[in-house]
């Protein structure tokens, strides 16, 4: 069936660092690749998201990249800090359509060591 | 900003209970879904729904089921809880072409 895999389950930098996850999906047809941050206690919530007509898209120090051919997009963070420690969640759409049927990877734990 | 409301944030309950999970939003949102999160294993979908009193079946439905009656609150089922089903449950609801914003979850233990 289709899955997402994201690499790494852990990943610990020091503060200043760049920080980087990977993942890639199955389905030829997901056209939108959202990435979510959850801090302890709470919901996941949307840092950035990007649709398959585009092939980079950047927010401050968040940077997501997408190579629809290779299927597989990442997350980059510059410049960590240690409120960037959080579980990070990617996520591709199933199929093409609008409902917004997510399939997600299972989480990165990123630490950000001052 | 949108707001979607999980009833509870932990709930204890006794196996072969019948356990109800609320989650309401307030943006008129016409798709919601249930997810269950357990370490190591993402999030998965249980259920969701695209209009009132509509379901689909997400990827584990085995042992729940759901409601909704009116279009700001989706309910989770359990029929009759089991051990395995201890987890964090969250919410999420979006609109067309949104992105979709989760609650806060509730962590259900089935003793």
């Amino acid at each position: 069936g289709e899955n997402v895999e994201q690499h790494p389950s852990t990943l610990s930098v020091q503060e200043g660092d760049s920080a980087v996850i990977k993942c890639t999906y199955s389905d030829s047809a997901s056209n939108y690749f959202p990435w979510y941050k959850q801090e302890l206690g709470k919901g996941p919530q949307l840092i950035i998201d990007i649709r398959s007509n585009v092939g980079e898209k950047k927010d401050q120090r968040i940077a997501v990249t997408l190579n629809k051919t290779a299927k597989h997009f990442s997350l980059h963070i510059t410049e960590t800090q240690p409120e960037d420690s959080a579980v990070y969640f990617c996520a591709a759409s199933r199929g093409g359509g609008s409902q917004g049927n997510l399939i997600f990877g299972k989480g990165t734990k990123l630490s950000v060591k001052p | 900003d949108v707001k979607v409301t999980q009833s509870s944030r932990y709930l204890v309950k006794r196996t072969g209970e019948k356990v109800f999970l609320e989650c309401v939003q307030d943006m008129d949102h016409e798709n919601m879904f249930w997810y269950r999160q357990d370490p190591g294993l993402g999030l998965r979908l249980i259920y969701f729904s695209y209009d009132v009193k509509m379901k689909e079946k997400g990827d584990i439905p085995e042992g729940y089921s759901v409601s909704r009656e009116k279009k700001e609150r989706f309910s989770l089922i359990l029929e009759s809880a089991s051990t395995n089903q201890t987890s964090m449950y969250l919410c999420a609801s979006k609109d067309r072409y949104q992105p979709q914003h989760f609650g806060d979850g509730t962590r259900l233990s089935i003793l």
